[in-house]
């Protein structure tokens, strides 16, 4: 079945530093994409999404475009701020509304 | 902004013993889930639920676990014997539609110990 992978690890990284978090994904045909964030004391929302190839999803200013030629779905943000500090997962769907996640990033933003 | 909730939040049992994890999905929404994640593992697919039935299920999902809608706003998910491989953090979720949108609303979650 369809299923992604993200870095592994933590990131840690200062105020309005540039965010980078690499997912690749692996699945038969081209399925939508996804970033979902968990914040502290919080349920998993989503982030952002793209459902086919060349898609740019955006929101809060992160970004990630659904590259076919890599199979990858990396989520950007230029200048990151202490409240941007969660958990972070790319998930891709197989089936009706069944989600695969990759293992997820705990992105700690220090003042 | 409506939002799913689940109790209770953290729950610690005695293997064997059968718990049940309470959820209220957003009141409009048709579709509900359940999803686990194992510490240290990633976030899996348990059960959907739709018209008081199961949709879907995962292969995990085995007769020790069961599902039900009892009064039009609760989604409960009942493990009848815990066993230590039970322990997890349970999320509760639920979507307007089945269509594959992928856009689910997420509980906080439960956070289940088997001792």
């Amino acid at each position: 079945g369809n299923s992604v992978t993200q870095m592994e690890g933590p990131v840690t990284l200062s105020e309005e530093a540039f965010l980078t978090i690499n997912c690749t994904y692996t699945a038969t045909g081209y399925p939508s994409l996804f970033w979902y964030v968990q914040y502290p004391g919080e349920g998993l929302q989503l982030l952002l999404k793209a459902t086919k190839a060349d898609d740019k999803g955006s929101n809060k200013g992160f970004e990630a475009t659904y590259r076919k030629e890599t199979t990858s779905f990396h989520l950007e943000k230029g200048s990151v701020q202490v409240s941007d500090s969660a958990v972070y997962f790319c998930v891709t769907t197989y089936g009706n509304n069944r989600l695969a996640f990759g293992k997820g990033n705990q992105v700690v933003v220090i003042p | 902004e409506p939002e799913v909730t689940q109790t209770p939040s953290h729950q610690v049992t005695q293997m064997g013993q059968e718990v049940i994890l309470r959820c209220v999905p957003i009141s409009n929404h048709l579709y509900f889930y359940w999803y686990r994640q194992i510490l240290g593992q990633k976030v899996e697919f348990l059960v959907s639920f739709y018209n008081n039935e199961i949709s879907e299920k995962s292969e995990i999902f085995d007769d020790q676990f069961s599902v039900e809608r009892p009064d039009g706003s609760n989604f409960t998910l009942k493990i009848r014997s815990t066993k230590l491989e039970d322990s997890a953090m349970y999320f509760c979720a639920s979507s307007e539609e089945l269509r594959n949108t992928g856009e689910l609303f997420f509980g906080e979650g439960s956070r289940l110990t088997v001792l």
